[in-house]
């Protein structure tokens, strides 16, 4: 069954700190996977990773994947309170086209 | 501007009662889904559709209509056999390229619906 599972479930922070949220997933026929940052509604996206090892990078925020570990982390540096949010990660269902299943999300928050 | 929009917003229904929630989007995508968000459950599929004229159950399909008679809407009927309706519903879209490739999803800003 395919399932993606992410680390923590919340987090608390200080303006300034850095965190590393984590994914893990099991999909068949592995081809992307997703991060999206929802913050009082539609969720938008962060990053597409399909390459292991290769860092993709969007001011404070990176992420990277371990297709041999099945893991991707997304880091944000030097937090604010506007990175508050729940974040989510993605994998397409094996075998379908297009069709995503999301953890359950990370929410973080952000403390001045 | 393109993008995916929903409406309503916030939407309160008497239980028993059908209601129906829009999403249209003026990106040109072949592809749209519905979710269903309940806390702490993260984002769970109710149906998608690939093209126009066809649409596929999700996870989470019963209790749920949807129709696609324009490929630039896709509306969702909550129905009263849905057992807890109440939860945020958010449509999304995408492209579709071939079986080995994948593309983002658009989303819409959601609609809340309470039943009371």
């Amino acid at each position: 069954e395919d399932k993606v599972v992410q680390s923590p479930l919340s987090l608390v922070v200080h303006e300034g700190d850095t965190v590393t949220l984590n994914c893990s997933y099991e999909v068949t026929n592995f081809r992307s996977l997703l991060w999206y940052k929802q913050e009082k509604k539609a969720p938008t996206f962060l990053f597409m990773l399909t390459s292991s090892g290769i860092e993709k990078k969007s001011g404070r925020l990176s992420s990277i994947l371990d297709k041999k570990e099945l893991f991707s982390i997304l880091n944000i540096t030097a937090t604010q309170t506007g990175d508050s949010a729940i974040y989510l990660c993605a994998g397409p269902y094996g075998g379908s086209q297009g069709n995503l299943i999301f953890g359950k999300g990370t929410k973080l928050s952000v403390k001045p | 501007d393109g993008g995916i929009t929903q409406s309503p917003k916030y939407l309160f229904r008497k239980e028993g009662q059908n209601v129906t929630l829009s999403c249209e989007q003026n990106l040109n995508h072949d592809a749209m889904y519905w979710y269903r968000q309940d806390p702490g459950q993260g984002l769970r599929l109710i149906y998608y559709s690939q093209i126009v004229n066809d649409f596929q159950k999700g996870d989470i399909a019963e209790g749920y209509s949807v129709s696609r008679e324009k490929k630039e809407s896709f509306p969702l009927t909550v129905t009263s056999a849905q057992k807890n309706p109440t939860a945020f519903y958010l449509c999304a879209s995408s492209i579709v390229t071939g079986r080995h490739s994948y593309n983002e999803q658009f989303f819409g800003p959601g609609t809340r619906l309470t039943v009371l």
